[in-house]
């Protein structure tokens, strides 16, 4: 398996509501990354778990949260976004210390904030 | 402060041509280069990937040239083909950084 599950693929909320963007690799990665990429932009990091440590948070926001359960999952969770926090949101997954070897990215999440 | 650019927004080539896409880095500490390839609405997909100890990788149609004193990378695929057509991102790294610093990204598009 060398691929980096995101679900769901689409996603519209409003203002009020929680949700949740979800991440799998089964590729034994020790490292696993949240980016954000605005149409016409480069993606951007947001968060970095190594070794399920937060190790790097971009400045981001407190309404999103990031969590890492397991070294094969990655959760992302959304409450009170803007419009303007709409925007393909991308995981990916490294072999951690020998970063950045096999850095894969998923397909993304589609985020549409109402 | 853009550490990584690619000043060519789009570039059209003909198909079985040379397609060259560029790159420039400004920060010093960057040691490890990639070139990503990116259809809409899917995640970034690797290509090839060089070090600094290089000033050259290939693989198949796919080479990436270093000229690390012009903090300068390039891309060439060839012969180019239709399904080349997508946007691509360079990005930077270094060992310990934890992220890829990605450039603005070009779009390609192979023209039959």
């Amino acid at each position: 398996d060398t691929e980096v599950t995101q679900t769901p693929k689409h996603l519209v909320m409003g203002m009020t509501n929680k949700k949740s963007l979800k991440c799998e690799q089964h590729m034994g990665h020790r490292a696993m990354y949240w980016y954000k990429q605005k149409a016409k932009k480069p993606p951007e990091l947001m968060f970095v778990y190594s070794y399920e440590k937060l190790s790097i948070n971009e400045s981001v926001p407190s309404r999103f949260s990031p969590e890492c359960p397991n070294s094969s999952l990655l959760n992302l969770h959304l409450h009170a976004l803007q419009p303007e926090d709409s925007a393909l949101y991308l995981c990916a997954s490294s072999q951690g210390d020998r970063l950045p070897f096999g850095y894969t990215f998923g397909s993304g999440t589609r985020l549409t904030v109402v | 402060d853009q550490q990584v650019k690619q000043n060519s927004p789009s570039l059209s080539v003909q198909e079985g041509r040379i397609s060259i896409l560029n790159c420039d880095y400004t920060n010093s500490m960057f040691d490890y280069f990639l070139w990503y390839k990116k259809y809409p609405a899917e995640g970034p997909t690797f290509l090839i990937s060089i070090s600094s100890i290089k000033d050259k990788n290939e693989d198949g149609r796919f080479t990436v040239f270093l000229n690390k004193s012009a903090k300068h990378l390039s891309l060439h695929i060839v012969p180019s083909q239709p399904g080349d057509s997508a946007v691509y991102f360079c990005a930077a790294t270094f060992q310990g950084a934890q992220k890829l610093v990605f450039g603005q990204g070009t779009r390609l598009t192979i023209n039959p």
